[in-house]
Formats: structure tokens, sequence, C-alpha cells
């Protein structure tokens, strides 16, 4: 059973707009939200995170909000590049565990 | 430079042959961790440790062992590999602080096996 989920398995968007990438979960026991990036043949890499107590965290172009009621994450990139073209996995933890529980995985594709 | 090395990248072999894929970190972390990723499932957790001779099954755990002898290495072992185990294979590591030293996991590169 998929506690988290990521229902769009791809993307596409034009350079210079905004990408939205979602992840849904059911577990409303998570501490930590964090979000992935992952290039072919690499392994993922950390984006950004948001903590249960907050509602929004930015970083430069990324900004990751979070609604604890509807249990839903998104990630805003903007604006999107071509270097932005990638996997990018949501991955969830509880305090005091290590463990990431992940999404299943959102290819972004920006176009030039 | 900070890394997770993953040995073999990709390896082909066939059903019942013992493999072992290595994991080495040189960051003094506490924490490794093996995932494997497949299609429509995203990252799946096999075992955990949390420091030297402690480990944990995680959400996948059937078919594979591990060892903590030594803080940097964390093999994963195939003792008797089947065609379901055929996936892209992911250690990481972190402090083991949580989010709360904000050193979230580092990965490897990834191991992709084919099991024939």
């Amino acid at each position: 059973d998929q506690q988290v989920k990521q229902n769009s398995p791809s993307l596409s968007v034009q350079e210079g707009r905004i990408s939205i990438l979602n992840c849904d979960y059911t577990n409303s026991m998570f501490d930590y939200f964090l979000w992935y990036k992952k290039y072919p043949a690499e392994g993922p890499t950390f984006l950004i995170s948001i903590s249960s107590i907050k509602d929004k965290n930015e970083d430069g172009r990324f900004t990751v909000f979070l609604n604890k009621s509807a249990k839903h994450l998104s990630l805003h990139i903007v604006p999107s590049q071509p270097g932005d073209s990638a996997v990018y996995f949501c991955a969830l933890m509880l305090e005091g565990n290590e463990k990431l529980t992940f999404g299943t995985g959102t290819r972004l594709t920006i176009i030039p | 430079e900070a890394q997770v090395t993953q040995n073999p990248r990709y390896l082909i072999t066939v059903t019942g042959k013992k493999l072992t894929v290595t994991c080495s970190q040189n960051m003094n972390h506490e924490y490794m961790s093996w995932y494997r990723q497949d299609p429509g499932l995203g990252l799946r957790q096999i075992y955990y440790s949390m420091n030297v001779e402690v480990t944990d099954k995680g959400d996948v755990p059937e078919g594979y062992k591990v060892s903590r002898k030594e803080k940097r290495n964390f093999p994963l072992i195939l003792e008797s590999p089947s065609p379901n185990q055929t996936s892209l294979y992911f250690c990481a590591s972190s402090l083991g602080a949580g989010l709360i030293s904000n050193q979230p996991q580092h990965f490897g590169d990834g191991t992709r096996l084919s099991i024939l």
C-alpha cells in the first residue's frame, strides 16, 4: 500500500515558466517532508525540505508548500531551467527516525 | 570529496549465484541504508544500520542480507538471487541525527542488477 503518491508520472514545462510538482500522503504522523532530485545514472540528491510546523519554505528558485489538513506537499520551481529536467521524488520522515518513505516520482522535462 | 561509493555499478548474473554489492562512505556517518527503485514504486528501504553491528529490516528485506562490521562499509548480500530482485539499488548514509542536523541522507550513484 503506497503511503506516498505522486500522481503525475511526468510533466513538461516551458523554460521560464513555473513547474509545480505534487505529492500526497496518507499518514499524518510524518514530521519532515523532503524533495530529492535525480538525474539519470546518478543517485538522488537533496533539494529542499520543510518541517510539519511550517507551511512554506523557500530556497532560491525552489519553494515547498505543505498543506497538513489535505496531506499534500508541493514543489514550485520558478523560473524553470533546462537543468531542472530530472526525476523528482518527495520523501517523508518521522521525528527521530532516519528512514525516508519515498513517493513514486515525477519526471520533469523543461522545454527550451 | 564527501561521497557514497557503490560497486559494481552494473551487474548481470544468473539465478542462485550469490552476489555482494559494496557500499562505502567517507563522511563518518552513523546511519546507512539500502533502497531499491522500481518503476511506479519509488524507492523502498531494504535494510538499514544505525551504527556498527546494529542492523534492522526495512520495508522489503526478503532475500537480502547486510552487515556492518565497520562504520564506513555496509555491503548488501543476495545469497540466492532471483529475477524479482532485478532492480536499481541505492546505498545512502547520514549522520543519524535526523533533520535537526540539517544533513539529510546522501545517496550513491546506484547499482543496476539484472538477474536472469
